[in-house]
């Protein structure tokens, strides 16, 4: 079965500075993979999705993930953070077909000013 | 629907008391999940329902938990003989049943156990 690890559970980051949020997963072919995002009080909405092809995807918002095959990795990055970034990241994987999604534990990110 | 709805939206019960958690998934969608988030935790996964096969229960952490999804459609969490320790969000997400379709996920259902 899948798995996903997301090793950082809290990251706090300066307003203006870089972001990258990091994302392993475990599984014997190349998944689909995902990053979601829960602003505070909010459901969990999409950014951004790989299913093939380029390896450097974009998503809302201005962020971007890089699939590392190599690295079983998937993570997700933004040049400038700004303040209304401070949310709950989850990254997710799933298998082709119809199996189920596995999703991380999160990465919460705190934005100062 | 145009997304996936849950009710209540809120709920406040007595330890020891049985809830009910509803989850209308979006029209269409055969594949849908139910999730706990405590507070200050990540996503718990709990149960997974796809199509009409045997649904996933492995992520229920007691007896306690069970959920069905009849006709497909419409699914209901309950928590029988409620816990303090069962006060979370219950999110639940629907998606169209491939592992590459995005999740739509509802706004959740707040339980709280007094």
């Amino acid at each position: 079965a899948q798995s996903v690890t997301q090793p950082d559970i809290h990251i706090t980051v300066s307003e203006g500075a870089s972001l990258e949020l990091r994302c392993n997963y475990s599984y014997g072919a190349t998944p689909y993979l995902f990053w979601y995002v829960q602003s505070p009080g909010q459901g969990l909405q999409l950014l951004l999705k790989y299913f093939s092809g380029d390896t450097l995807v974009q998503g809302i918002k201005g962020f971007e993930a890089e699939f590392k095959r190599s690295q079983s990795s998937f993570n997700l990055r933004k040049p400038s953070v700004h303040w209304s970034d401070a949310a709950e990241y989850f990254c997710a994987v799933a298998p082709g077909g119809y199996q189920k999604v596995t999703f991380g534990t999160g990465t919460k990110l705190q934005v100062i000013p | 629907g145009a997304g996936v709805s849950q009710s209540p939206s809120n709920k406040v019960t007595e330890k020891g008391k049985d809830v009910e958690l509803r989850c209308d998934p979006i029209s269409g969608h055969t594949a849908l999940y139910w999730y706990r988030q405590s507070l200050g935790q990540g996503l718990e996964f709990l149960i997974y329902f796809q199509g009409n096969s045997a649904p996933d229960k492995s992520g229920l952490p007691s007896d306690r938990f069970s959920a069905e999804r009849t006709g497909g459609s419409v699914s209901t969490l309950t928590i029988q003989r409620t816990q303090q320790e069962d006060s979370a969000v219950y999110l639940c997400a629907s998606t169209q049943g491939h592992g590459n379709t995005e999740a739509f996920f509802g706004q959740g259902t707040r339980l709280t156990v007094v």
